[in-house]
C-alpha cells in the first residue's frame, strides 16, 4: 500500500520568509511524528499527534515552528520566518497506536529545506 | 532523560560482515529498533526487537541485545554495496521513540 508521502521533496527559501511543509501519512494511522535531521545529526523530535488529543508539542525549537493536522490525516508543518539555521532535513512519520503505545514508525522520504 | 548514542562512520569491505554498535540509556524502552537511511530519501524501518528478546535474525541481518549494558547491535552478513547507507538505532516505548546519530556505512568493492 501507499507509504507517508511529503511534499515538496526540496525547497530553497530566502531568509526572513515563511514555508509549509506537507505529510500525508499512511492510512488508517493516528499518530503523526514531525522530526527535523540537521547535518551530522541524528533525528530531533518536533511535534507529535495522536488522534484528536492535544498535539505534543515539546520538541518544536521556537514559536517560530508550528503544525496543525486537519481531519486527523494531512499534516502541515509551519516555520514562519525562516533562518539559515532552519535549513535541515524535515521527516515525517506516521504509526498505528493501540491504547497510547507508540507503535512501529514508518517514515516519509523527508522534506529538504535550505534557507539561503 | 534518553541518549541513544552511535560511532558516525563504519567502513568494510564487500563480502565481510558488519557490525554496527549503539548504546542506550533508557532500561524502560520496550523496542529497539535498526532504522535505514538510503541517501536522498527517508529512513526505513529494517528490524526491530522486544526488549525481553537477546537475538532475533532476519535473513542477512542479526540484532543482539544486551539489556545488561544497554547494548544494541546489528550485524550484516555478507555485506553488499546496496547496504551503503546511513543506521539509525532508536529506542522507544511509552516515552517517545529516541534515535541515535546515525552511523554512516560505507561498503568498499
Amino acid at each position: 500500500g501507499a507509504g507517508v508521502s511529503q511534499s515538496p521533496s526540496n525547497k530553497v527559501t530566502e531568509k526572513g520568509k515563511d514555508v509549509e511543509l506537507r505529510c500525508d501519512p499512511i492510512s488508517g494511522h493516528t499518530a503523526l511524528y514531525w522530526y527535523r535531521q540537521s547535518l551530522g545529526q541524528g533525528l530531533e523530535f518536533l511535534i507529535y499527534f495522536q488522534g484528536n488529543s492535544a498535539p505534543d508539542k515539546s520538541g518544536l525549537p521556537s514559536d517560530r515552528f508550528s503544525a496543525e493536522r486537519t481531519g486527523g490525516s494531512v499534516s502541515t508543518l509551519t516555520i514562519q520566518r525562516t533562518q539559515q539555521e532552519d535549513s535541515a532535513v524535515y521527516l515525517c512519520a506516521s504509526s498505528h497506536t493501540l491504547e497510547g503505545f507508540r507503535e512501529t514508525q514508518y517514515f516519509g522520504p523527508g522534506t529538504r529545506l535550505l534557507v539561503l | 532523560g534518553e541518549d541513544v548514542e552511535q560511532s558516525l562512520f563504519l567502513s568494510v569491505r564487500e563480502g565481510d560482515s558488519s557490525v554496527i554498535n549503539c548504546t542506550y540509556t533508557d532500561s524502560s524502552s520496550t523496542y529497539l529498533y535498526w532504522y535505514k537511511q538510503e541517501p536522498g530519501a527517508g529512513l526505513q524501518l529494517l528490524t526491530y526487537i522486544f526488549s525481553n528478546m537477546d537475538m532475533k535474525q532476519d535473513q542477512r541481518l542479526t540484532v543482539l541485545l544486551n539489556k545488561k549494558d544497554k547494548h544494541l547491535s546489528l550485524r550484516i552478513a555478507d555485506t553488499q554495496t546496496g547496504d551503503s547507507a546511513i543506521y539509525f538505532c532508536a529506542e522507544g516505548g511509552y516515552q517517545k521513540v529516541t534515535f541515535g546519530t546515525g552511523t554512516k556505512l560505507q561498503v568498499i568493492p
